[in-house]
Formats: structure tokens, sequence, C-alpha cells
């Protein structure tokens, strides 16, 4: 069993959609990220959270740490939100581990 | 300047050949990290320097050699690379003495014939 875990793997959505993207963990953390990464390589980091709830524009992170649980929400999706969206949990120092990833296709 | 900037940004290199990657970030981070990413799957770390010093290896073939000859550059050269060694190599950089959020080059497509 992978030490994250990202639900659902691939998403569909349309325009205007409410969506939200799951990450579990199993392993202690002293913090998660939610990166974006576009079709071509480049990685953007969207949020770094230890407790509690971020926001940004139309993206929202929230994380449960007794439940070991995070959420991304994007609230009124659009095309350019389709990306990969990776989980992933600092556990040692600099050391990340990685969710597989959930392909996000927003159709207009 | 927010930026982590790769070079190439593309290479094809043949089984004999020896090439390197290089990496540049002039945010004053001291934490730099190579990482491997194979089509559809997450990135695998490979190293990672803290402070100019190999902090963390994480058992990567002797195919691959980093290099950090000061705290904005990071290198890797490559000699004798497996056609799987083909992947997107991407290059990150943190500053440890605030946070780890790390930060992300666009990567280098490597493709070994």
């Amino acid at each position: 069993k992978n030490e994250v875990e990202q639900s659902p793997q691939n998403l569909t959505a349309q325009e205007g959609e409410f969506i939200t993207i799951n990450c579990s963990y199993s392993v202690g953390i002293s913090a998660l990220h939610w990166l974006q990464q576009h079709p071509g390589g480049g990685i953007v980091s969207l949020f770094m959270l230890s407790s509690g709830k971020k926001k940004h524009g139309r993206l929202i992170a929230t994380i449960n740490i007794q439940e070991k649980h995070s959420s991304l929400h994007i609230t009124a999706s659009h095309p350019r939100d389709s990306a990969v969206y990776i989980c992933a949990v600092e556990t040692s120092g600099s050391r990340l581990t990685f969710g597989e990833g959930t392909q996000l296709t927003v159709n207009p | 300047d927010t930026e982590v900037t790769q070079t190439p940004k593309h290479l094809v290199m043949g089984m004999t050949n020896k090439k390197s990657l290089k990496c540049e970030q002039h945010m004053g981070h001291r934490a730099m990290y190579w990482y491997k990413q194979k089509a559809k799957k997450p990135p695998e770390l490979m190293f990672v320097y803290s402070y100019e010093k190999l902090s963390i290896n994480e058992s990567v073939p002797s195919r691959f050699s980093p290099e950090c000859p000061n705290s904005s550059l990071l290198n890797l050269h490559l000699h004798a690379l497996q056609p799987e060694d083909s992947a997107l190599y991407l290059c990150a950089s943190s500053d440890p003495g605030m946070t780890y959020e790390q930060y992300f080059g666009p990567g280098t497509r490597l493709t070994v014939t």
C-alpha cells in the first residue's frame, strides 16, 4: 500500500463545476503539499499546509491531521485548470513522498 | 526572482555519450534536488544537496553523477546511460531554514538512443 493515496485517478468535469481531489496518507508528516503539473512538465507548488485550510483564488486546500486526510477543491472550474494534481507529504527533512497524481480534464 | 531554470529543455544522447544537465536558481535557496519522472508517474527523488553538500542519494546508479559547484547551481552529469533512463529530469530548490516548499524547474526531457 502506498504511503500517499490520491483519488480519483482521473476526473473529467464540465466548465463551472466544483471539483474535489482527495489525498490520504499513512505516515507522520510535517507538512502536505499540493502540486500542479501541466503537459510539458513544469510543476507548480499550489499549497503547503500543516493544519487547517488555505485559499488562493479559486483553489482551496484543507487538511485534517487526525484523520490523515487532505482535500483540494477547485471552484468554478475552467479548461485551463486541466492538469495533473499531485499530493505530496513531507516526512523527514527535505524528503517528499508523492501520490500517483489525479489527471483532471475540464471540458468547455 | 522565483524561478528555477534548467538547460537544455530537450536532450537526445547515445548510450556512449557524456552530457550534463544544468539547473540554476537565484532565490538564495540552500537545498537543491534532482528528480526523475517517467510518463504518467510521480517524480522520484534522486539526489538532494543541502548547503552544497550531498545529503541524500537514493541509490542512484553511478552513471548519474551530481555536482553542486555553488549555492545557485546544480549539475547532473550523465555517462553511459541506458534507454530506460529516458525520462523528464526535474530540478527543484527550497529554503531549509524557513520551509521545505519546493520550487521546480521546467525539466529536461532526456531521450537515450
